[in-house]
């Protein structure tokens, strides 16, 4: 199993571009999130999806969109972005509701100049 | 609201010492207390998960304690080794099934 995927591993992007951060799961998980990691501060969570078709906001969703088509893939679209998206992005999925433990991604450093 | 802090951010100690690293929460209401380890440009890896009616979990040199009373736990590293040299992150289980994290601990083991 790769577990958790996450592509690209760096980006850097210009005030108003838009991109997609891409996620893919091969363990069957029902339960995927996004999280970001700013420097000083915990993981703050961006969206999260309990299963296909279903997603939901975490704490710190302004400015981003996701859809979950299929249980392996889970993709964060920037919109459009801004200095303050600048942050490494990490996700993340486990078997349940989020009770169990979570396997994570290797993470995407982003820059947005 | 839960919050969550890990004191402190950074630990250096000598090789072979025995160590424990803090983690503190201001709700007891969990579901969980989750630690796990970050290297350096690498993601999260999960080391022990102590479930809200338990008191520790093992893992080989780590140990795990959750006290909800006190809204703390602790992390021992036993015989602590230059590979254990990471920044090692708590995060509770709130009653909306988020995890929240603290800061981490960034945890130096000199050879």
């Amino acid at each position: 199993n790769a577990g958790v995927t996450q592509t690209p591993k760096f980006q850097v992007l210009k005030t108003g571009q838009s991109m997609t951060l891409q996620c893919a799961q091969d363990m069957n998980h029902e339960y995927m999130s996004w999280y970001r990691q700013d420097p000083g501060m915990g993981l703050r969570l961006i969206h999260y999806s309990v299963g296909a078709g279903i997603t939901d906001q975490g704490e710190v969703p302004n400015g981003y969109n996701v859809s979950r088509s299929t249980t392996e893939d889970f993709p964060l679209r920037l919109l459009s972005a801004a200095p303050s998206q600048t942050s490494v992005y990490f996700c993340a999925s486990s078997p349940g509701t989020g009770l169990s433990e979570q396997y994570f991604g290797p993470g995407t450093r982003l820059t947005v100049t | 609201k839960q919050e969550v802090t890990q004191i402190p951010a950074a630990l250096s100690v000598p090789e072979g010492e025995n160590l424990v690293l803090n983690c503190s929460f201001t709700d007891s209401a969990i579901y969980n207390l989750q630690w796990f380890r970050q290297d350096p440009g690498k993601g999260l890896t999960s080391l022990l998960l102590i479930q809200s009616s338990q008191r520790e979990q093992t893992s080989g040199r780590l140990n795990a304690s959750l006290d909800k009373s006190s809204g703390r736990s602790t992390l021992y590293i036993a015989a602590s080794q230059p590979g254990d040299s990471a920044t090692y992150l708590c995060a509770a289980m709130d009653s909306n099934y988020q995890l929240i994290w603290g800061a981490g601990t960034k945890l130096i083991i000199k050879p």
